[in-house]
């Protein structure tokens, strides 16, 4: 299966709203609703955003949030902070296995 | 509360076999979740490799299928990776992960729990 598509680098400055696209196919994205979303710094392990599309795990900040529309699911995150900035992968089902996305570079001016 | 830790070698020669087994601490490894590993070369994406079930299951990823073997010891409470024929291209920090609760019918697609990741270099 080929990755999903991500945008290669996303900015914005602090307080301001940022959206990530990770574009699919019918096969994956379009087909479930088993999105999900990881952050990942510099020389860390990525950590878990967002699942299912649009569900928060405990103890992620409600300025992150997911949804989907058709074959592109996005990720936004409200009130851009320092922190913010860092490597933000989706990922996918797909025939029981698991694609991920390109990576987004986000950063914050 | 539940960790994980991966370990094995840091360096494997080319056409040899990549070896690494992640231990569980703080719960089961027979509890109701996958487990994966999966990958990244430096510089580079995620590119997921394969999980187990408890009950010994796999599926894997299929561009790395015919050189995959992903087992669970549940005595030890840990599981493991072996890549066969490896390359330059194998070189990657290695995660594994708890990939996805099971709940009767229901069962989980997403990554809720991370090893700090080990980097592999294939070289001779």
């Amino acid at each position: 299966q080929s990755a999903l598509t991500q945008p290669a680098s996303v900015s914005g400055s602090p307080g301001q709203s940022i959206t990530i696209s990770c574009t699919g196919t019918s096969s994956d994205v379009g087909g479930y609703n088993y999105v999900s979303w990881y952050q990942q710094h510099p020389g860390k392990a990525p950590k878990l955003m967002i699942y299912e599309v649009s569900n928060r795990p405990s103890g992620v900040s409600n300025r992150f949030s997911g949804s989907k529309s058709g074959n592109t699911a996005s990720l936004t995150i409200s009130g851009l902070q320092a922190e913010d900035e860092a490597d933000y992968y989706c990922s996918s089902y797909t025939s029981s296995c698991y694609v991920f996305g390109t990576g987004t570079k986000v950063t914050v001016l | 509360q539940v960790q994980l830790q991966e370990s094995g070698p840091g360096l494997v020669k080319p056409s040899g076999t990549l070896s690494l087994t992640c231990a569980v601490s703080g719960g089961s490894i027979s509890s109701s979740n996958w487990w994966s590993w999966v990958r990244q070369p430096p510089g580079k994406g995620l590119e997921w490799i394969g999980e187990i079930y408890h009950s010994g299951s796999t599926n894997y990823n299929p561009s790395l299928k015919s050189r995959v073997t992903i087992s669970v010891d549940k005595s030890k409470n840990q599981f493991s990776l072996k890549l066969s024929s490896v390359t330059a291209a194998d070189t990657a920090v290695y995660y594994c992960a708890r990939s996805g609760a099971v709940y009767g019918d229901y069962r989980g697609w997403y990554f809720d729990l991370w090893g700090r990741g080990t980097l592999v270099t294939v070289s001779s």
